[in-house]
């Protein structure tokens, strides 16, 4: 069982709202990132960080901010979310060894409804 | 365009039966594939990664297999148990992780019944 962690796992809220998504990573990893799935579809990748104060935006267009101040921290905030916002956002962490082989540890995910 | 697609979209299977799912890519170049099990609610789980030159990996019940030059994968499960349920998602990396990014299937959806 990875020791990454999202919260929180279930949130709605309204038109409007300014939120946070939670992720942290007890693994000591460099690399984090967000992806947002839809039900049926697959995973898009919104944002990633290769270490401290660094941040990418990425394949998928996000009105989403990051920021990674801490190694362990990497969380999401909408400032006003809308109902295009509603989706699962995954959080995932991976060593930064250069290996071809890395494999990206998922989180338990957070499924925002926006109404 | 870099594209994963999976077959079939979902799957019903009796319980002790065998399946096989599968995986076909157009990324280029390549770097090395991996089958995730994702469970419902939950984040995804590694199960096997192959690279170029690795044809075949297994894991427990689980054996995948990777042809290059087709560029086709698959995902066999043996005796199937009931905790199998779940959205198995195929992911190709372009390149190595440092400088890769993952592309990643629509999953095939396992529903495995007693």
């Amino acid at each position: 069982e990875a020791d990454i962690y999202q919260t929180p796992r279930y949130l709605v809220i309204g038109t409007g709202k300014k939120i946070t998504l939670e992720c942290s990573q007890t693994m000591g990893h460099d690399k984090m990132y967000w992806y947002q799935q839809d039900p049926g579809m697959e995973l898009h990748l919104i944002h990633y960080s290769y270490g401290v104060n660094s941040t990418e935006k990425g394949d998928l267009s996000s009105e989403s901010t990051v920021s990674r101040i801490r190694t362990e921290h990497f969380p999401l905030t909408l400032e006003s979310a809308r109902p295009s916002h509603t989706s699962q956002y995954l959080c995932a962490s991976s060593d930064s060894g250069g290996r071809d082989t890395d494999t990206q540890y998922f989180g338990p995910g957070t499924r925002l409804t926006v109404l | 365009k870099n594209q994963v697609e999976q077959s079939p979209q979902s799957l019903i299977i009796l319980e002790g039966k065998n399946c096989t799912l599968q995986c076909n890519y157009t990324v280029s170049p390549f770097s090395n594939l991996r089958w995730y099990k994702q469970d419902t609610g939950r984040g995804p789980v590694s199960l096997t990664i192959m690279t170029f030159s690795e044809n075949t990996k297994s894991n427990g019940r689980y054996t995948a297999t990777l042809d290059a030059d087709t560029k086709q994968s698959s995902l066999h499960i043996t005796a199937s148990q009931l905790s199998d349920s779940a959205s198995y998602i195929c992911v190709v990396s372009d390149r190595g992780s440092t400088l890769g990014r993952l592309y990643f299937g629509r999953g095939t959806q396992l529903t495995v019944w007693p």
